[in-house]
């Protein structure tokens, strides 16, 4: 079946400093992949997504991604951090693993950003 | 368009009360998903519709749980009796066939029973 896993609960980084926030999904086909956001008291917002082609998809708010095969990896990354930043970030994966799937949420990663 | 709407956004209750929670999908979108947010479990999917039918229940937890979607342009859940272990944060999501944005969600309606 498929799974998301975001190692990491919670992260502190100094504004201005980068960021990568780690996911790592289960899937035997082409996963469909999507990086979400929320901030506190508000629904989600996708920053991204992967379905196929350019390995490396950039986002909104400055946020890029890279999926990795051979590591089933799709980290999210983003050059220098905003104190705006800070919110809950989530990884998932299209169940069925076709765009029109239902989304398989990993636990979500905490992002505090220290002024 | 508004985005996906719910109501109500807080909702604080008696165990053994019913409740009832709303959305209202983005018009034209012809999925919606009902998910449930807590510490210890995340986000899960506890129902979604296509085209106002329900597709896959599979995640709704128990009999007190039901939702409906008597038309494209809203949806309920309803819990009855409520349980304080049914506290969390519900979100609706909808989404287009073919749609490239993925889920637009609403903003949640948290849930505190007590």
């Amino acid at each position: 079946a498929q799974s998301v896993t975001q190692p990491d609960i919670h992260i502190t980084v100094s504004e201005g400093a980068s960021l990568e926030l780690r996911c790592n999904y289960s899937y035997g086909a082409t996963p469909y992949l999507f990086w979400y956001v929320q901030s506190p008291g508000q629904g989600l917002q996708l920053l991204l997504k992967y379905f196929s082609g350019d390995t490396l998809v950039q986002g909104i708010k400055g946020f890029e991604a890279e999926f990795k095969r051979s590591q089933s990896s799709f980290n999210l990354r983003k050059p220098s951090v905003h104190w705006s930043d800070a919110a809950e970030y989530f990884c998932a994966v299209a169940r069925y693993g076709g765009s029109q799937g239902n989304l398989i949420f990993g636990k979500g990663t905490k992002l505090s950003v220290k002024p | 368009d508004a985005g996906v709407i719910q109501s109500p956004r807080h909702e604080v209750t008696e165990m053994g009360q019913e409740v009832t929670l709303r959305c209202k999908p983005i018009s034209g979108h012809d999925y919606l998903f009902w998910y449930r947010q807590t510490m210890m479990r995340g986000l899960e999917l506890l129902i979604y519709f296509n085209n106002n039918v329900p597709i896959d229940d599979s995640g709704m937890p128990e009999d007190r749980f039901s939702a409906k979607m008597p038309n494209a342009s809203f949806s309920t859940l309803k819990i009855q009796p409520s349980e304080p272990r049914d506290s969390a944060v519900y979100f609706c999501a909808s989404r287009i066939t073919g749609g490239a944005e993925g889920y637009t969600f609403g903003s949640g309606t948290r849930l505190t029973v007590v």
